[in-house]
């Protein structure tokens, strides 16, 4: 059970929008920046998104990030097939001294 | 510019594993590094951290009196000494790189190690 929650799944149109979100306490998203890892089945995770809304250099503008309170959410717009993957959020928990990640999103691209 | 994770394999339960972690195409001492785990099938689960000067090293409770973290600057090399293994500890281990100790921004993964524990 993560400290983090996050839906199993999200599914959306080719060319739609699609959110995911992130919940957690005020010990972790509501007071320290929130990243977001897009990672493929057998490879490793992908930063997509750091310091809650910017994006690593090459990662498109069509991903979004943004907290309000102690909820976080990425957004993917223009959806495509290649965007098919598991997200995950990630943060850090200043109570607990740990690096938290939600239990991960499966994108489905129909 | 590249993490390579090594020291994977099957290992008995009560045994010892050594990760290593190798780094090539930056300024290595500038990080803070993390060890991620994901069990087959499962999420991420992070392990531990340890800051670019290795005064502050974190544990997840299901590894803490287990697993140590070190660094070697000289060699460009983080490692994760793994004791006391258990079932539950089987998963493919990630290096990843955090700029910033205590901000979550993994910029940089391994490709990962398999770890098995089984008799």
């Amino acid at each position: 059970q993560s400290v983090l929650t996050q839906p199993p799944s999200v599914s959306a149109a080719p060319g739609q929008k699609v959110t995911i979100s992130c919940s957690g306490s005020t010990s972790n998203i509501g007071t320290n920046f929130v990243s977001w890892y897009q990672q493929f089945p057998g490879a490793a995770p992908k930063l997509v998104i750091y310091d809650t809304n910017s994006r690593p250099s090459g990662i498109p503008d069509r991903f979004s990030g943004s907290k309000s309170g102690t909820s976080a959410t990425l957004a993917i717009t223009g959806l495509q097939t290649g965007d098919e993957a598991d997200y995950y959020c990630g943060t850090w928990d200043s109570s607990l001294s740990d690096v938290l990640f939600g239990g991960g999103t499966k994108l489905t691209v129909l | 510019v590249q993490l390579v994770e090594s020291g994977g394999g099957l290992v008995q339960p009560g045994g010892s594993l050594r990760l290593s972690c190798t780094a090539s195409g930056f300024t290595f001492r500038r990080y803070s590094f993390d060890w991620v785990r994901q069990a087959p099938g499962k999420g991420l689960e992070w392990v531990s951290s340890i800051s670019s000067s290795s005064s502050s090293k974190y544990f997840a409770d299901s590894v803490k009196g287990r697993f140590t973290i070190s660094r070697d600057d000289a060699k460009n090399a983080v490692f994760l000494q793994m004791n006391s293994l258990r079932a539950e500890d089987t998963a493919v281990y990630y290096c990843a790189r955090n700029e910033i100790f205590g901000v979550v921004t993994l910029d940089l993964w391994g490709q990962g190690t398999l770890v098995t524990v089984s008799s």
